[in-house]
């Protein structure tokens, strides 16, 4: 069985700072991770994966993620958020036969002025 | 890169009306794809596995006799809602398992926004 719990359902930054939006995962076999982003009634776009190469894992729009396996955490870093950044951010793992995914709930990211 | 689409992006029909959702691989093949429901403010639940020429699968709590999937091609599955319900208002997402691509990554649809008056 694998879960995933993102510890925040929101978070909320001002442009300019930094981004931390977090996720850990339990999983039976060696997972791979994703970040996900949702900007409003669109489908979900890919920001970066982790699957068993490097641990510090750089995405798109400046986003990156670390997989440290002995905390179960696969958390999602930003140096500095910008507007357009204010989205619902998924953390997914995807392990075992059959390649299915799992979402966490969601981190809904609000960027202030 | 890979790319999805959905069919209608949105719809509103009336209660007891069946709606026809399609998802389409543009430029790969999908000899499986997955149907996710995402109601508002929440994370998407896998609904069921699409298996081009053969049945599909249903997870749990989900009436395979309400939500009718075909998948008749390696490019084409398709959900249909049968006899529509207000509680079926939702956005519903599709995903499409690249064949050829090594770690058989899944590309997402845009979503379709069903409304049920």
């Amino acid at each position: 069985a694998q879960s995933v719990t993102q510890l925040d359902s929101h978070v909320s930054v001002s442009e300019g700072t930094p981004v931390l939006l977090r996720c850990n995962y339990s999983s039976s076999y060696s997972p791979s991770l994703f970040w996900y982003v949702q900007h409003p009634n669109k489908g979900l776009q890919l920001l970066l994966k982790y699957t068993s190469a490097a641990t510090l894992v750089k995405g798109i729009n400046g986003f990156e993620a670390e997989f440290k396996k002995s905390e179960t955490s696969f958390h999602l870093t930003k140096p500095s958020a910008h507007m357009s950044d204010a989205a619902e951010y998924f953390c997914v793992v995807r392990s075992g036969a059959g390649n299915m995914l799992t979402f966490g709930g969601g981190t809904r990211l609000m960027v202030k002025p | 890169g890979a790319v999805v689409s959905q069919h209608p992006s949105r719809v509103i029909c009336k209660s007891g009306t069946s709606v026809k959702i399609e998802c389409r691989s543009l430029d790969f093949q999908a000899t499986t794809m997955f149907w996710y429901r995402q109601f508002p403010k929440q994370s998407l639940m896998l609904m069921a596995t699409s298996n081009e020429g053969s049945k599909a699968t249903y997870e749990q709590g989900v009436e395979k006799d309400k939500f009718l999937i075909n998948h008749a091609s390696l490019t084409l599955s398709t959900l249909t809602v049968t006899s529509a319900h207000p509680e079926d208002s939702s956005f519903y997402i599709c995903s499409a398992r690249d064949d050829s691509a090594y770690y058989n990554e899944q590309f997402f649809g845009p979503g379709t926004r069903l409304t049920v008056l």
